[in-house]
């Protein structure tokens, strides 16, 4: 079975830039969480998104958004590109069922995005 | 809010050796779930092991064995006949409990672990 994919692997943008970050998750994964991860440092929670509906937001500004269709997979919003966004954007999905907590996640291998 | 602390950032081990990576959690919660990941260089975090705070037991995983003290908040990871695909970064990570809300996971720093042949 396929893991998480996400596209693209790499990207270089400018500031000022907008950049789409985009996840599918495992077959049957209904969760997909998405962090950012500074190098040298441990992944930062952006967004968790179930069956479409935001179910948790980390402290990110209002620059960063997401989207979860009908299919599970999701998007990566980020405007008005800062060089301090240049990080690796992973991507995670789980099974999330209510009665099963602790579900672990599946992380893609992430975006590698650079902002010069 | 809950923090990670791995106050080793990097260890080294000699292949066929055990060595143990150190992590501390602070929550005000009493049910949780702790995890270890690795990151290689290829950047994929993999699940190393997982430990309910409600069970007494250690989890174990082949060659990977959690210590888990609840009292103490310490969640130490230990390898034993270490191998050279063991060299990565291994975080230590946290998630409450609460099922149906967010499934934030938050994470340490990392140890860096190299393996020495």
């Amino acid at each position: 079975d396929a893991g998480v994919t996400q596209s693209p692997t790499h990207l270089i943008k400018t500031r000022g830039q907008h950049v789409t970050l985009r996840c599918s998750p495992i077959s049957g994964h209904k969760s997909v969480s998405w962090y950012q991860q500074v190098l040298g440092q441990g992944p930062q929670f952006i967004f968790q998104y179930y069956e479409k509906e935001e179910r948790g937001r980390g402290n990110f500004p209002d620059r960063f958004s997401a989207r979860q269709f009908p299919n599970y997979s999701s998007e990566l919003n980020v405007n008005a590109l800062l060089l301090g966004d240049s990080a690796l954007y992973l991507c995670a999905s789980s099974l999330d069922r209510e009665k099963l907590g602790g579900q672990p996640q599946h992380f893609g291998d992430g975006t590698r995005l650079s902002i010069l | 809010a809950q923090t990670v602390t791995q106050s080793q950032p990097e260890m080294s081990v000699q292949e066929a050796e055990t060595v143990t990576l150190s992590c501390t959690y602070d929550t005000s919660e009493s049910d949780y779930y702790l995890f270890w990941y690795k990151q290689p260089p290829s950047r994929q975090m993999i699940l190393v092991i997982r430990q309910e705070a409600y069970k007494q037991q250690n989890a174990t995983e082949n060659r990977f064995s959690v210590n888990f003290q609840k009292a103490a908040k310490s969640f130490s990871l230990k390898i034993s006949d270490s191998q050279l695909g063991d060299a990565a970064m291994y975080f230590c990570a946290y998630r409450s409990f609460y099922q149906g809300g967010s499934e934030k996971l938050v994470f340490g720093k990392g140890t860096k672990l190299t393996v020495n042949p």
